[in-house]
Order: structure tokens, then sequence, then C-alpha cells
């Protein structure tokens, strides 16, 4: 089955700190992303990477940037988090293979911004 | 642009009722249509996907999906609702137009079921 796994469950930081949400798969996957699911407002894609070092914005790129050094992991990066920033956050990675696969999806991350 | 549409954002049924929850998408061209579910705290995962051949198609747990082409349709349907259907339930799209490495997703229907 494949895995992805989140860094924490539930966060809680203050306005202005630099926050790290980590994200791990361990099928060897291409694709990963990074969304937040807000309540009424379903998933918004925030990032995406394709490829060790290659990132493209997503619809809501706005205050967050990634990093994605190795394959297997793919962080999401708050420099300066808001209160508006508070959300939950998913990560999901897809294979390669064109449209064919489907996105498997972490935990989540609950980020509360204070 | 494109987009998903899920015309109920809240249902409520009572055991064994059916159910079906909509889901129109705007684009013209090749389409490929998912269903993902998320119950209360846990992870989203797939219902059920269709890309080519029979427009019917079978997921986990009783639930199927018709992608009627000429409505820009791809309905979830269950004959007959459990309690532990009670979850949130997203559909989603991926086109083949420019870069199709990601997902265009509906709002969510979140689905409470009475015992």
């Amino acid at each position: 089955d494949v895995k992805v796994t989140q860094s924490s469950r539930y966060l809680v930081k203050r306005t202005g700190e630099k926050v790290f949400l980590e994200c791990v798969q361990d099928m060897d996957h291409e694709n990963m992303f990074w969304y937040r699911q807000d309540p009424g407002l379903g998933l918004r894609l925030i990032y995406f990477s394709y490829d060790v070092k290659m990132k493209e914005k997503g619809d809501i790129p706005e205050g967050y940037s990634v990093s994605r050094e190795k394959k297997e992991r793919f962080s999401l990066i708050l420099e300066s988090a808001s209160t508006n920033q508070t959300s939950m956050y998913l990560c999901a990675s897809r294979g390669s293979g064109g449209s064919l696969n489907e996105q498997f999806f972490g935990p989540g991350t609950r980020l509360t911004v204070l | 642009a494109q987009s998903v549409s899920q015309h109920n954002h809240h249902v409520i049924l009572s055991e064994a009722a059916s159910l079906e929850l909509g889901c129109n998408y705007s684009y013209g061209g090749t389409v490929n249509l998912f269903w993902y579910v998320q119950y209360p705290g846990q992870h989203l995962q797939l219902l059920l996907k269709y890309f080519s051949g029979d427009p019917l198609v079978k997921g986990i747990k009783g639930f199927e999906a018709e992608f009627i082409k000429s409505k820009f349709s791809f309905n979830l349907r269950k004959p007959s609702v459990q309690w532990s259907d009670t979850a949130e339930y997203f559909c989603a799209v991926r086109t083949n137009a420019g870069n199709n490495r990601k997902l265009i997703w509906g709002l969510g229907t979140s689905l409470a079921v009475n015992p």
C-alpha cells in the first residue's frame, strides 16, 4: 500500500513564525502536492512538484513556498505565518503514467496560527 | 476556466435511503473523473474513477457513478446508504488541456446518514 505521512497531525504556531510542514511518501512517486482544506471551500492546491527540485504554483501559492530536495519528501514552508493560514493541510502523491493514476493522501496537518 | 460543480453541499438521509450526489464539470475535451471520500477523522481516499470504456463505474462499498458525456456529469450513486457512509465526498476532474498534472476539485458534499 502507498503510504503518505505528514510530520504532525496538529500544530499550533504564533503569527510571524516560520513553519515547516513535512510530507514523505514511500512509493517512489514523481508527483507530490500540497493542498489546504477549509470548510465550504473544498481542496485548494497550493503547490505541486513533478520531480526533484521542480515545482509549480497551484491556485493559492501566496504566503507559501515549497522544497523538494529528495524524491520522497516534499516540504511546505510558511515564511511568516498569519492567522488566515489556519487550516487543514493535506499532502498527496501520484505516480507517473500520465493521467491514469490516482492521488494518495496523507492524514493531514491541522495548523492553528494564533 | 475549467471547473467542477457539486450541487449539494449538505445531504441528510436515513439509513436504507438511496443516494445520488451530483457532479458537473466544464470542459469539452477528454476527461478523467474521480470521486474521493473522507470519513470523519480519516484521510481522503479514492472511491472510484473513470478513464474510458463503460461509462458506469463501480467503486468500493457499493458505490457507483455514471459518466454522461452529453451532460458533462459524473453523478455518484448508492442504492441503500448506511450510517457508516457518513462522510464528505469530493468530485475531481483531470482534463487533457494544458498542464494536466493537477486535478480540478469540487467543493465537496457533506453526507450525514441517520441510523
